[in-house]
């Protein structure tokens, strides 16, 4: 499973309110990547790190930051959360052989 | 923008077999992939294919690639029920950015 964790994987929290979401790996890889799924949308990239201190923005990245200051941790965070951010957030990383990804388990973010 | 399609969902009855299909606009793909997602988890890699391949065969799964029509298909042998998921195809070019395209995803539902 490529060590990753997500934490934490389920949030409730109100419109308005800062929400950090962090994702953790354990392989020392390089490349992470933060995804969000929705019904009907698929998977849509939001940001991506290429490594420590090196990010840059996917498709929906309107309403996001991300920092890496480590290599193992990638951490997303929503500086003022609104009811469209009501998603189900992945991170993945990439694999060293065939430019697959490895994903994470999810965190179920519901904002009121 | 790259594109990658397929349609959102297929039914099919356990012991037969089971086709997903993908179009993918990107002609500089180098690798394409079908992932796996099981309910309330995150995408496995499933199994990938060389752009300069035609077909790829593993146990129950084969994959065939029309590169000319840029198609792509997943043929599930003997579908069980435990094969109830969504599929994801995607596709990877090249070009350095290790961002694949994703479809949104066929949910493949296996009746007794």
């Amino acid at each position: 499973d490529a060590g990753i964790t997500q934490s934490p994987r389920h949030k409730v929290t109100e419109t308005g309110t800062p929400v950090t979401l962090r994702c953790h790996q354990t392989e020392n890889h390089r490349y992470m990547y933060w995804y969000r799924q929705d019904p009907g949308h698929g998977l849509r990239l939001i940001h991506y790190s290429y490594g420590v201190k090196d990010t840059d923005k996917g498709e929906v990245s309107d309403g996001y930051s991300v920092s890496r200051s480590k290599t193992e941790d990638f951490l997303l965070t929503l500086e003022s959360a609104t009811s469209s951010q009501t998603s189900v957030y992945f991170c993945a990383i990439r694999g060293q052989g065939i430019d697959e990804q490895y994903f994470g388990p999810g965190t179920r973010l519901t904002v009121t | 923008g790259e594109d990658v399609e397929q349609s959102l969902f297929l039914s099919v009855r356990e012991g037969d077999s089971s086709v997903i299909n993908c179009t993918y606009t990107d002609s500089s793909s180098t690798y394409l992939y079908w992932y796996k997602q099981e309910p309330g988890a995150g995408l496995q890699l499933l199994t990938y294919i060389f752009s300069n391949m035609d077909m790829k065969q593993d146990q129950r799964l084969t994959v065939l690639l029309n590169k000319k029509d840029k198609h792509l298909s997943l043929r599930i042998a003997d579908t069980q029920t435990g094969d109830s998921a969504i599929y994801f195809c995607a596709e990877s070019s090249s070009g350095g950015s290790y961002i694949p395209t994703f479809g949104r995803g066929t949910s493949l539902i296996v009746h007794p």
